[in-house]
């Protein structure tokens, strides 16, 4: 079945302990971006990765990082999480070129809570 | 910055009526996309439209963009608990030469039974 994943699905941590939430897609797509929604704020883009060895930021970078040494995983790394980032978070996925067409593939979120 | 307004936030009905919501901009945009997010998920894409006045339909979803490409409408007949969720829409503009999708911040949909 054609997917992404992201785990872990919930996850409860204190203040300044690093972090690393997984995304991995099996559909082969290029695109692959990181997004947190939270309530009146709808989702926002945190970063984005057009292919392989390529990331840009989005419109809420500040606090995470990311990396795309292959093709099919996208992990989003806090290196020290603060309440502020408590948020659902999203990893979505879609081929290069056609995120108009095809749109976006999402996992099914991480619920991060930082204490 | 380009913003999608979407209208109402909350929308709560009985099932068999029929509703519409909105999306409006004052970007014009290359296309635009609709989702359906339930509880605990992930959005899942439901339309894409692309022409200007293009109209789609999904079952009982009339999808709808703007002549000048700046607003959408979905319009749903005959509502039905199965179609309880927050509906997004999404907007694709190009800034700095990259397409860039963005959403709006959601309708939250609740048909009661």
């Amino acid at each position: 079945e054609a997917q992404v994943t992201q785990n872990p699905r919930y996850l409860i941590t204190v203040t300044g302990k690093k972090l690393t939430v997984t995304c991995s897609q099996n559909m082969n797509h290029e695109y692959m971006s990181w997004y947190r929604q939270d309530p009146g704020l709808g989702l926002r883009q945190i970063y984005y990765s057009m292919n392989v060895e390529v990331t840009d930021k989005g419109d809420v970078p500040e606090g995470y990082k990311v990396s795309r040494k292959e093709k099919r995983n996208f992990p989003l790394i806090l290196e020290s999480p603060s309440p502020n980032q408590t948020s659902l978070y999203f990893c979505a996925s879609s081929p290069a070129g056609e995120r108009a067409s095809y749109g976006y593939t999402f996992g099914s979120g991480t619920r991060l809570t930082v204490v | 910055t380009q913003l999608l307004e979407q209208s109402p936030q909350f929308l709560s009905i009985q099932e068999g009526e029929n509703l519409t919501v909105y999306c409006n901009s004052s970007s014009v945009f290359s296309s635009l996309q609709w989702y359906r997010q339930e509880p605990g998920e992930g959005p899942v894409l439901l339309v894409t439209v692309v022409t200007g006045g293009e109209v789609k339909k999904l079952k009982r979803l009339t999808f709808q963009f703007g002549d000048a490409r700046k607003d959408s409408s979905l319009h749903i007949t005959a509502a039905q608990p199965g179609d309880t969720g927050l509906y997004l829409c999404a907007g694709e503009v190009q800034v700095n030469r990259d397409d860039k999708i963005i959403f709006g911040k959601g309708t939250r949909l609740h048909i009661l039974p």
